[in-house]
């Protein structure tokens, strides 16, 4: 079993809807969680970063992280043809562990007009 | 704004040649990366080095070594490429902090393709 799983998709969705891209995880030593967007033949963009448990809102997108059922979501509020890229969840330990991420493999959203 | 420079976005090279790829990052970030992706593998760890100097392996050292003399700049070298070694590779770059976190910051790629 891989530490970080995620659903490669792709996931195709309308314009305006609500999309969820999910990670689940096994170790539950990890404490810092973060969302990458990748667009097409570019390095991956850092979206946003969340501590233990809970959520972070940032404009539309919201973070979620539920780390009971070690599981982390990522909500896109009203989305737009522009969110079409590959999203890559990522994981890392606090002080005493790795400081290197975990990442999952990404999920490919399409948003179609 | 953090910022991962990489020394170029596409590169085409023969078969035994040796590479370099550089990147450069201007957030005095301790630690730096060399990853390669590949559709359906994801990112694959390279080498990573956490001060000037120094440098550790990864999930897939084989076939690379990597240079770090001064604590902007990390290198990555093909010592003598071969056409598995064609893909996308990535730089990255974070601080060290007590505590965490631990958020990588990525450059723009490079696209490697050897003939």
């Amino acid at each position: 079993q891989k530490e970080v799983e995620q659903d490669p998709g792709p996931l195709s969705v309308p314009e305006g809807a609500i999309v969820s891209l999910n990670c689940t995880y096994s170790n539950s030593a990890f404490q810092y969680f973060m969302w990458y967007r990748q667009y097409s033949r570019k390095g991956p963009e850092l979206l946003m970063y969340t501590y233990s448990s809970g959520n972070k809102e940032d404009g539309r997108f919201t973070a979620q992280v539920d780390k009971s059922s070690k599981y982390i979501s990522l909500f896109i509020r009203d989305s737009q043809p522009s969110d079409s890229a590959t999203y890559l969840c990522a994981m890392s330990f606090a002080s005493g562990g790795s400081y290197i991420p975990t990442f999952g493999r990404g999920t490919s959203l399409i948003v179609h007009p | 704004d953090v910022k991962v420079t990489q020394s170029s976005r596409y590169l085409v090279k023969r078969t035994g040649e040796k590479v370099f790829l550089e990147c450069v990052q201007d957030m005095d970030h301790e630690n730096m990366f060399w990853y390669r992706q590949d559709p359906g593998l994801g990112l694959r760890l390279i080498y990573f080095s956490y001060d000037v100097k120094m440098k550790e392996k990864g999930d897939i050292p084989e076939g690379y070594s990597v240079s770090r003399e001064k604590k902007e700049r990390f290198s990555l070298i093909l010592e003598s490429a071969s056409t598995n070694q064609t893909s996308m590779y990535l730089c990255a770059s974070s601080f060290s902090r007590t505590g965490g976190t631990y958020e990588q910051y990525f450059g723009p790629g490079t696209r490697l393709t050897v003939t």
